[in-house]
């Protein structure tokens, strides 16, 4: 139980284009999903939080406008880099953690990753 | 502040064990985990410990917390050349209403015949 399929795995995009990630609890809903961002050989650093049905909370230093956060139902957000510059290209992962009452709600499951390769 | 802090690479010898070690800041920290992540993968949450908890044991990881002197250490018995990955150590922290993780660098585990 508790698996969270991100999408897609990795992606190679020209400068100036927009990238969509997904990010879907599968056998469970979240209350809350985290974006976070991992340099090489490096820790996450978490971008922000989104809950479902409000505006996500970014973390000091990242840029609202260009990282946008939906989290429209209970099963999915999505990240999207706008107007992605190689300096955007990184190891980006997400996490959900479960619903008040549905296990211990501290514990945060991972995606896969998607790597971005901004050309 | 919030930090938390591991070495950044051990070797062992298969069939060894392995103990990595990780310090934190926060004494207001609820649980702390260890993740493992194997190259160009995501994180695989191993273990979690509360932090009213001394120590847990499941088969063959052992993690200790000692919460006065804020360390905390992740023991794998009978390493395999399949534990080889990064694991990372994080604090939990209370943050407008949500828990959010602070992870350390990551240690850098490789096993050898």
């Amino acid at each position: 139980g508790a698996v969270v399929s991100q999408h897609p795995s990795r992606v190679i995009c020209k400068s100036g284009t927009s990238v969509k990630i997904e990010c879907r609890s599968l056998d469970f809903q979240a209350t809350t999903m985290f974006w976070y961002r991992q340099f090489p050989k490096k820790s996450l650093m978490l971008m922000a939080t989104s809950n479902e049905g409000s505006k996500a909370t970014y973390e000091q230093g990242v840029e609202k406008d260009k990282f946008l956060i939906n989290h429209a139902s209970l099963t999915l957000s999505t990240l999207t880099v706008t107007s992605a510059h190689p300096e955007d290209s990184s190891f980006y992962i997400c996490s959900a953690s479960l619903l008040p009452g549905q296990g211990a709600r501290n514990i945060q499951y991972f995606g896969a990753g998607t790597r971005l390769s901004v050309l | 502040g919030e930090d938390v802090e591991q070495s950044l690479f051990l070797s062992v010898r298969e069939g060894d064990s392995s103990v990595i070690n990780c310090t934190y800041t926060d004494s207001s920290s609820t649980y702390l985990y260890w993740y493992k992540q194997e190259p160009g993968a995501g994180l695989q949450l191993l273990t979690y410990i509360f932090s009213n908890m001394d120590m847990k044991q499941d088969q063959r990881l052992t993690v200790l917390l000692n919460k006065k002197d804020k360390h905390l250490s992740l023991r794998i018995a009978d390493t395999q050349t399949g534990d080889s990955a990064i694991y990372f150590c994080a604090e939990s922290i209370e943050s407008g209403g949500y828990n959010k993780l602070i992870f350390g660098a990551g240690t850098r585990l490789a096993v050898h015949p």
